[in-house]
Formats: structure tokens, C-alpha cells, sequence
């Protein structure tokens, strides 16, 4: 069972491109949460979301940051009009549907973007 | 809001060592505590969790007891590796409806072990 992929591991863009970040959850999970680790910090929560569904966005900017996971491929993080500050390492984990108890996270290695 | 404090780092020990990571938390509600632990260029893995008061997780050696007088979770290996040498993570979550268990995290430890 393949564990959590991210793609790009490095993605590069310059001031003002869009940065596209994916997430493949694990096979047979329908839950996605993305969390952004700036330099020097701890990872931060973005957005929880279930198939076709944001669940909780509470952590996202609100400007220039969105996110989906349709019902087919994987979820997508996507970043219009990127600045240096967006330079940092984002973190998609999966977890299965709740049943009862805690429901670990599985975590992706990470897509470290740099902003020129 | 609800956070997580944790020791800074780096850390650098002798193998078999004893190790201590200090975490405390603070949360609105009563949270769910937990470690991860970061290898080189490897995600986040879950390395134990302790959902309620004196819960004690354990795995791989380490230990890290729930305790909610002092709002702590520290960590404790009482005799390192080589391989213990990673970033560790102090982490809670306060769940919610609709399956929503997003984390906190504290700003991670550096572990290094030297032979």
C-alpha cells in the first residue's frame, strides 16, 4: 500500500505565477488536510477537506489560496500569484473514514516551494 | 487560541543517553496529545498518542504521559540511537464533527545522536 504523494517535491515560481501543489491520500482514504511550515515554525493547519467537500478552511489566507479535492484524482492546493512569503514547505496528510477513536494521519513527504 | 510549546532545539546527545523533550499545551477543550517524529527528507510519522489524562503513549522506547495538571506531554527514550536522530513533533487535537481531527503543532526538536 503506497503511502501518501506529493508532487512536486520542489517547485519553484517567481513572483506573480501560480503554484499547483497535488495530494494522492493513501488508497481508501477520504480525508485530506494540507498544513504550510514556514521556516523556522511548526507546521500550520490549512484546510480539512472530504471528497468534493471543504470541511474547515479556517487556516487558509484568504486571498489567493484555495484548495479541492474532487471525487476523481488527487486533492489540489493551488497558490495564485505567489509572493516570497508563500516560500515555505506544505504537508498533505490522509486519514480514513472516522469510525470510533482517533483516526491517524498519514503524512506526505512534503512539496517545498521557493518563490524568486 | 490552542498551542503548543516545545523544547527548542537542536539537541545533540552521546548514544544511550537519556533523552527528555519538554511539550506543554495549551487548549480550550480536552485535546488529544501526540509526538511525530521526522526522518531526513521523509513526511511526518505518528510515533505515539495519549487521548485523556495519565494516558501514558509508548513506542520504540519512547514514553509521554498526559498530564493535565501541568498541561505536559514530554517526551523520554532512556537510552538513544543513532537512529533516533530526526525532528520531533509535539502535536494535539481537539476533534470536532464531521471527522475533523486537524493538529496543532509545536516548532519541532532537532534530535542529532553521535556515536
Amino acid at each position: 500500500n503506497a503511502g501518501v504523494m506529493q508532487n512536486p517535491r520542489h517547485l519553484v515560481r517567481r513572483r506573480g505565477q501560480e503554484a499547483r501543489l497535488r495530494c494522492s491520500p493513501m488508497k481508501g482514504h477520504s480525508h485530506v488536510y494540507w498544513y504550510r511550515q514556514l521556516p523556522e515554525e511548526g507546521l500550520k493547519f490549512m484546510v480539512y477537506l472530504q471528497k468534493e467537500n471543504i470541511i474547515d478552511e479556517s487556516g487558509m489566507p484568504k486571498e489567493r489560496f484555495s484548495a479541492e479535492f474532487p471525487k476523481e484524482g488527487p486533492s489540489i492546493l493551488r497558490i495564485q500569484q505567489v509572493v516570497r512569503g508563500d516560500s515555505a514547505a506544505y504537508f498533505c496528510a490522509s486519514s480514513p473514514l472516522k469510525t470510533s477513536g482517533y483516526n491517524e494521519q498519514f503524512f506526505g513527504p512534503g512539496t517545498r516551494l521557493t518563490v524568486l | 487560541g490552542d498551542s503548543v510549546t516545545q523544547m527548542e532545539g537542536p539537541v545533540t546527545l552521546s548514544e544511550e543517553a537519556f533523552l527528555t523533550i519538554n511539550c506543554t499545551y495549551t487548549a480550550t477543550g480536552y485535546p488529544s496529545l501526540f509526538w511525530y517524529v521526522q526522518y531526513p527528507g521523509e513526511g511526518l510519522q505518528l510515533l505515539l498518542k495519549a487521548t485523556k489524562a495519565d494516558d501514558k503513549g509508548s513506542n520504540k522506547g519512547f514514553e509521554a504521559t498526559y498530564r493535565k495538571e501541568t498541561t505536559s506531554f514530554h517526551l523520554e527514550k532512556g537510552s538513544v540511537q543513532v537512529s533516533d536522530s530526526a525532528v520531533y513533533f509535539c502535536a494535539l487535537s481537539l476533534g470536532s464533527n464531521f471527522g475533523n481531527e486537524k493538529l496543532t503543532f509545536g516548532t519541532g526538536t532537532r534530535l542529532t545522536i553521535i556515536p
